[in-house]
């Protein structure tokens, strides 16, 4: 099975700031990598598809990079509403993995 | 309005059985494979299942083959979840989700379903 890698796990930020998260892939899925956002008790919100598309609704301070192995997300000017969990999840094959996870918290 | 809505879940012995539902609305059920996501108490999310639009291919992950079966019925817009020899580790909230192609593997998972809780405990 591939085995995602996300990082950091948790993350402390203010309203303003640029924010980074990365997942990498224990081989090569080409784009095949997906970001969700998940708020408690909600269910995961797609953000991110082939590893750099935005899902439409998402706000364009939203953007991903990477292919092979090495992906990130990045937030470009983080919002009171993007205090969340953040997941990478690849469907190169099955079984689809997901990251463990990174939590961003208000600073 | 694309929705998605879980049924199904419980409480059930080690060594049950439980059937879960999900039933679909808004969207051509028919056209799209759909999967089933389970996160159990505090840890990540972990895909189990994924089903062709048609029903004619289905795969699992190891820790659930051989005991769980998706299955669909494109006529009512349902697909289902049939667990088997239950295990305590299979505790979980369990929700489906639309991929965005018809054929698995490959695509997003861009609707989900809010989930439905099952409890494995003597």
């Amino acid at each position: 099975d591939i085995q995602m890698t996300q990082s950091p796990s948790s993350l402390s930020a203010s309203v303003g700031d640029r924010v980074t998260i990365t997942c990498r892939a224990s081989q090569s899925i080409s784009s095949f990598l997906n970001w969700y956002q998940q708020k408690p008790g909600i269910a995961p919100k797609p953000l991110i598809y082939a590893a750099s598309s935005l899902q439409s609704g998402v706000p364009s301070r939203f953007s991903g990079s990477g292919s092979g192995t090495d992906f990130t997300l990045t937030i470009s000017s983080l919002q009171p509403e993007d205090f969340a969990s953040y997941f990478c999840q690849h469907s190169y094959t099955t079984p689809y993995t997901f990251g463990q996870g990174t939590k961003l918290e208000i600073k | 309005e694309v929705q998605l809505l879980e049924s199904g879940g419980g409480l059930v012995q080690p060594g049950g059985s439980l059937r879960l539902s999900c039933a679909a609305s808004g969207f051509t059920f028919s056209s799209y494979a759909m999967s089933w996501v389970r996160q159990a108490p505090g840890k990540g999310l972990e895909w189990i299942s994924a089903i062709s639009g048609s029903g004619g291919s289905t795969f699992y992950a190891d820790s659930v083959k051989g005991r769980f079966t998706i299955s669909r019925d494109n006529s009512k817009n349902t697909l289902y979840l049939q667990m088997n020899s239950l295990r305590v580790e299979d505790t979980a909230v369990y929700s489906c989700a639309k991929e965005i192609n018809h054929l698995p593997p490959g695509g997003l998972m861009d609707v989900w379903g809010k989930g439905t809780t099952v409890t494995v405990s003597s």
